[in-house]
């Protein structure tokens, strides 16, 4: 069964620290991948997106990802975070011809200020 | 744009009653919805997958005639969890295909307790 794991669970780090999270999935075919984030009390927001093309994706608030086929691996990146970055980010990834996501664990990531 | 909202929020309801959730996307039309359900801590389950006018593809596991899926209109799809237990409370969450028929738009959850 297709799964996707990250790898920090929790995270804690001052503001203008760098960030990487890493996330693997196991499926080996055409795969869609995806970053969600969840604010405390908000519903999740995407963040950035790979389907094909140029594997280095920015999303939205200063956000990147990186697409390694061979690593089977999508790490979300970001150079400075800020207190505001403080929420839940999660992985996803869908096969090619699939509808739904699969999703991973989670990571709780807490900036402090 | 592309949003999508539920409701309740949360509910609490006694052991042996069914509850509906409703999905629905305000502002875009959504031939195919999902709902997934998170436990605490966890990661998002996808249960199922919900298509406009047609019966709703359920994932393996997931107890169809438990959670009744009705998607009978382009922008509404209901969750009726039947005759609900105390492991069946948990965090349902839909989201809805966008419109450009790549990404899903989720929905704020909704928190179901059953006693």
């Amino acid at each position: 069964a297709q799964s996707v794991s990250q790898h920090n669970h929790h995270v804690i780090l001052s503001e203008a620290a760098s960030l990487e999270l890493g996330c693997n999935y196991s499926y080996g075919g055409t795969v869609n991948l995806f970053w969600y984030v969840q604010y405390p009390g908000q519903h999740l927001q995407l963040l950035l997106k790979y389907f094909s093309g140029d594997p280095l994706v920015k999303g939205i608030k200063g956000f990147e990802a990186e697409f390694i086929k061979s690593k089977f691996s999508f790490n979300l990146r970001k150079p400075s975070v800020q207190w505001s970055d403080t929420a839940e980010y999660f992985c996803a990834v869908r096969r090619g011809g699939a509808d739904g996501l699969t999703f991973g664990k989670g990571t709780h990531l807490i900036i402090q200020p | 744009g592309a949003v999508v909202s539920q409701h309740p929020s949360w509910v609490i309801c006694k052991s042996g009653t069914s509850v509906k959730i409703e999905c629905r996307s305000l502002d875009f039309q959504a031939t195919t919805m999902f709902w997934y359900r998170q436990f605490p801590k966890q990661s998002l389950m996808l249960m199922a997958t919900s298509n406009e006018g047609s019966k709703a593809t359920y994932e393996q596991g997931v107890e169809k005639d438990k959670f009744l899926i009705n998607h009978a209109s382009l922008t509404l799809s209901t969750l009726t969890v039947t005759s609900a237990h105390p492991e069946d409370s948990s965090f349902y969450i839909c989201s809805a295909r966008g419109p450009t028929g790549r990404e899903q738009f989720f929905g704020p959850g909704t928190r179901l307790t059953v006693l």
